[in-house]
C-alpha cells in the first residue's frame, strides 16, 4: 500500500524558513516524479512544483509564487521528499500535501496523497 | 502560465445530475483530471485523462470534453457527493501543473 507522511510542519514568522519532509512507502520512490500541492485556508488547491526521478533528469520545476524561495529535493536512499521553504511570506500559509502518480495508468494525475502539513507564516 | 476557470458552485436535490464545468485555452491538447476534496481529507482522483474513471470510483461520476471545456457530470448524486471539486490539467508545454479554483458542490 502506498503511503505518503508529511512533517515539519508549524508556526513561523514572515522571512524565515521551513523544511517540509515526505517520507513514502509501498512504490519505488526512487522511479517516482514527485509533486507538492497546497491548500491555503479557504482557497483551493496550488500546485507549488514537482522533483522529477534522477532517470529523468532529477531537475524540479516551480509554481510562479514559489520560484526563487522554495526549493524541492529528494533523497531516493531514504525514500524521502523535501521542500525547502526561504523567504516565507504570510500568504505561504496553507496545509502542504506531496502527491504522486502511482499508477502510470493515470498519466499525470495525482492518486496519492499525503494527509498533509499545516504551515503558518504569522508575527 | 495560464488558468483553468470553474463555476464557484452547483447545488443539485439528492438523486439529480451535477455538472461541473473547467474551462482553459489548451484543454484541447492536454488532458484533463477530477478530484474531490472534502475539508480536513486529502484529495481524491475521480476523472483521469478526460473521461476515465480511476478504480473504486464509483460509476455515477463521467467525465467528458469539447474543445477548451471539460465537464465532470455526477449522475444520481448523493448526500455524500457533497464536496469541493477541482479540475487540473497543464499548460501547453506540460511543464506546469496547474488547477481550477474550485466548484463547492452542495446537495440540497
Amino acid at each position: 500500500e502506498v503511503q505518503l507522511v508529511e512533517s515539519g510542519g508549524g508556526l513561523v514568522k514572515p522571512g524565515g524558513s521551513l523544511r517540509l519532509s515526505c517520507a513514502a512507502s509501498g512504490f519505488i520512490f526512487s522511479n517516482a516524479w514527485m509533486s507538492w500541492v497546497r491548500q491555503a485556508p479557504g482557497k483551493g488547491l496550488e500546485w507549488v512544483g514537482r522533483v522529477r526521478s534522477k532517470a529523468d533528469g532529477g531537475t524540479s520545476d516551480y509554481a510562479a509564487p514559489v520560484k526563487g524561495r522554495f526549493t524541492i529535493s529528494r533523497d531516493d536512499s531514504k525514500n524521502t521528499l523535501y521542500l525547502q521553504m526561504n523567504s516565507l511570506k504570510t500568504e505561504d500559509t496553507a496545509v502542504y500535501y506531496c502527491t504522486t502518480v502511482g499508477d502510470d495508468r493515470y498519466r499525470s494525475g495525482f492518486d496519492c496523497w499525503g494527509q498533509g502539513t499545516l504551515v503558518t507564516v504569522s508575527s | 502560465s495560464y488558468e483553468l476557470t470553474q463555476p464557484p458552485s452547483v447545488s443539485v436535490s439528492p438523486g439529480q445530475t451535477a455538472r461541473i464545468t473547467c474551462s482553459g485555452d489548451p484543454l484541447p491538447k492536454q488532458y484533463a483530471y477530477w478530484y474531490q476534496k472534502k475539508p480536513g481529507q486529502a484529495p481524491v482522483l475521480v476523472i483521469y485523462k478526460d473521461s476515465e474513471r480511476p478504480s473504486g470510483i464509483p460509476e455515477r461520476f463521467f467525465g467528458s470534453g469539447s474543445g477548451t471545456t471539460v465537464t465532470l457530470t455526477i449522475s444520481g448524486v448523493q448526500a455524500e457527493d457533497e464536496a469541493d471539486y477541482y479540475c487540473q490539467s497543464a499548460d501547453t508545454s506540460g511543464t506546469y501543473v496547474v488547477f481550477g479554483g474550485g466548484t463547492k458542490l452542495t446537495v440540497l
